[in-house]
C-alpha cells in the first residue's frame, strides 16, 4: 500500500530560526495535504496542493508541491513559539475517501 | 460551529472491559473515519465509513468494531480493552474525495487500559 514519510522527526530550533519539514510517498499523489497538530490538540487542516510544482504561502509559512507529485515541503521562515507542535503531511489513500498520514515532524521552538 | 464531536474525551478502562466511543459530525459529511495516535506517533487508521451505510477496515482495525449508526454518527467499540490500544482516539470526517476535501478532526478521546 501507500506509504508516506515525513523527516526529520523531530527539530528544535531557537525563536527566529527557520524550519523545514520533507514529506515523500511512494507513489504518485493527486493532491497533499498538511495539518499542525499543537501539544494536546487535534490535527487541523492547514492547506491543500494540488497542481505539480506548486507553491503556497500562508505568512510565514511556504508549501511546496513537487513536480513529480511524489514530494513535498513545508517551510517556516523566523520561527516564532507559536509555530510548535506536530506538523503532518497526508495524501490520499489506497481506498476510500481515506488519508494516509505522514509520521509527523514535531516542531520545539527555544524561546 | 460544533463540528466533530466525540464523547467521551477521558476513559480509564480495566483489561478486559468493553466500551464505545461515540463520534457525530454536523457538517452532512459522506465520510467518517476513526484513527488512533500512539505517544510521538503518527495517526493510523483503524476503521473508516466511506459513505453511510459502509464500513472498511484501516490500518490496524484488530481489537475493534464499528457501527456507521446513521449519516452523522459512526461510533468505534472495544470489546475487550487490552493495554495496548492505551491510546488517543481521533474521529474525524470528510465531505467528498477530491481537490478542496480536507478532514476534520474531533478533539481526541485518551483511552487508558490498565
Amino acid at each position: 500500500g501507500q506509504q508516506v514519510m515525513q523527516i526529520p522527526q523531530y527539530q528544535h530550533v531557537q525563536e527566529g530560526e527557520d524550519f523545514t519539514t520533507y514529506c515523500n510517498s511512494s507513489t504518485t499523489l493527486s493532491n497533499i495535504q498538511w495539518y499542525k497538530q499543537r501539544p494536546g490538540g487535534h490535527p487541523v487542516f492547514l492547506i491543500q496542493l494540488v497542481k505539480s510544482g506548486e507553491v503556497k504561502k500562508q505568512k510565514r509559512l511556504t508549501f511546496q508541491f513537487g513536480e513529480a507529485k511524489k514530494n513535498s515541503s513545508l517551510h517556516i521562515t523566523a520561527t516564532q513559539t507559536t509555530d510548535v507542535g506536530t506538523y503532518f503531511c497526508a495524501g490520499p489513500g489506497d481506498a476510500g475517501n481515506m488519508l494516509t498520514f505522514g509520521g509527523g515532524t514535531r516542531l520545539m521552538v527555544k524561546p | 460551529n460544533a463540528g466533530v464531536t466525540q464523547t467521551p474525551k477521558f476513559q480509564v478502562l480495566k483489561t478486559g472491559q468493553s466500551m464505545t466511543l461515540q463520534c457525530a459530525q454536523d457538517m452532512n459529511h459522506n465520510s467518517m473515519y476513526w484513527y488512533r495516535q500512539d505517544p510521538g506517533m503518527g495517526l493510523r487508521l483503524i476503521y473508516y465509513s466511506a459513505s453511510e451505510g459502509t464500513t472498511d477496515k484501516g490500518e490496524v482495525p484488530n481489537g475493534y468494531n464499528v457501527s456507521r449508526l446513521n449519516k452523522r454518527e459512526f461510533s468505534l467499540r472495544l470489546e475487550s480493552a487490552a493495554p495496548s490500544q492505551t491510546s488517543v482516539y481521533f474521529c474525524a470526517s470528510t465531505a467528498i474525495r477530491g481537490p478542496g476535501n480536507t478532514i476534520y478532526f474531533g478533539e481526541g478521546s485518551w483511552l487508558t487500559v490498565v
